[in-house]
């Protein structure tokens, strides 16, 4: 079985640009979480989707936003990009809830 | 508020050495914990989990309500253990995220 995927793996935007990052989920999956990982803060829960509905929703502003799709596939999107949304994002998909399984991460680094 | 805790950064021990990571938690209810593991270059994947109360990879992890812990163990460390490990506890009060604590760096020398 494919493991979750996400895309890109790395990406530099600038302040102010917005950016859009993908997740395919464990087939059969269809909880979709992600989370922010940085040195200062660990990991962080932004939020979790399930069957293309918001189950769960984390702190933070709403410059985070997501969505899935139909197939569970999710996007992540961040608009009006700041210097502290570089992070690594991670998704994970599970088949209801746990465990999760992780993809690699997406490296967003904004400068 | 729910939280873990691993109150350490880093963890160094020699090759055949008992190991002992801590977390602790706070959660009002009935907490479902975690151990994650994160190999240099590779995903975070789950290790255990406290209700399967199973033993990989040599790693065991007792859930103590009555000290709110939940410390991974193993007997004897091996060099390939040295990773990242992080205690994560699910919030079924916040919808079932989890919640994880900052990691422990575990470094096994020779």
């Amino acid at each position: 079985k494919a493991g979750v995927t996400q895309t890109p793996r790395y990406l530099i935007k600038t302040r102010g640009q917005q950016v859009t990052l993908s997740c395919s989920p464990i087939s059969g999956h269809r909880s979709v979480s992600w989370y922010q990982q940085t040195p200062g803060q660990g990991l962080q829960f932004l939020f979790e989707y399930f069957s293309e509905t918001q189950r769960n929703k984390g702190n933070f502003p709403g410059r985070f936003s997501g969505r899935q799709f139909s197939n569970s596939r999710s996007e992540m999107n961040v608009s009006t990009l700041e210097l502290g949304d570089s992070a690594l994002y991670l998704c994970a998909s599970s088949l209801g809830g746990s465990p999760l399984h992780f993809g690699n991460g997406t490296r967003l680094t904004v400068t | 508020a729910q939280r873990v805790t691993q109150p350490e950064k880093l963890l160094s021990v020699f090759k055949g050495a008992p190991v002992e990571l801590k977390c602790n938690y706070s959660y009002s209810g009935s907490p479902e914990l975690f151990w994650y593991v994160q190999y240099s270059r590779q995903r975070l994947q789950l290790l255990l989990r406290h209700i399967s109360r199973e033993s990989i990879k040599g790693f065991t992890a007792d859930l103590n309500k009555g000290e709110t812990s939940f410390h991974l163990k193993k007997p004897f460390a091996q060099e390939e253990d040295s990773a990242m490990y992080y205690c994560a506890l699910q919030d079924y009060n916040q919808g079932g995220k989890l919640i994880f604590g900052q990691g422990t760096e575990l470094s096994v020398k020779p």
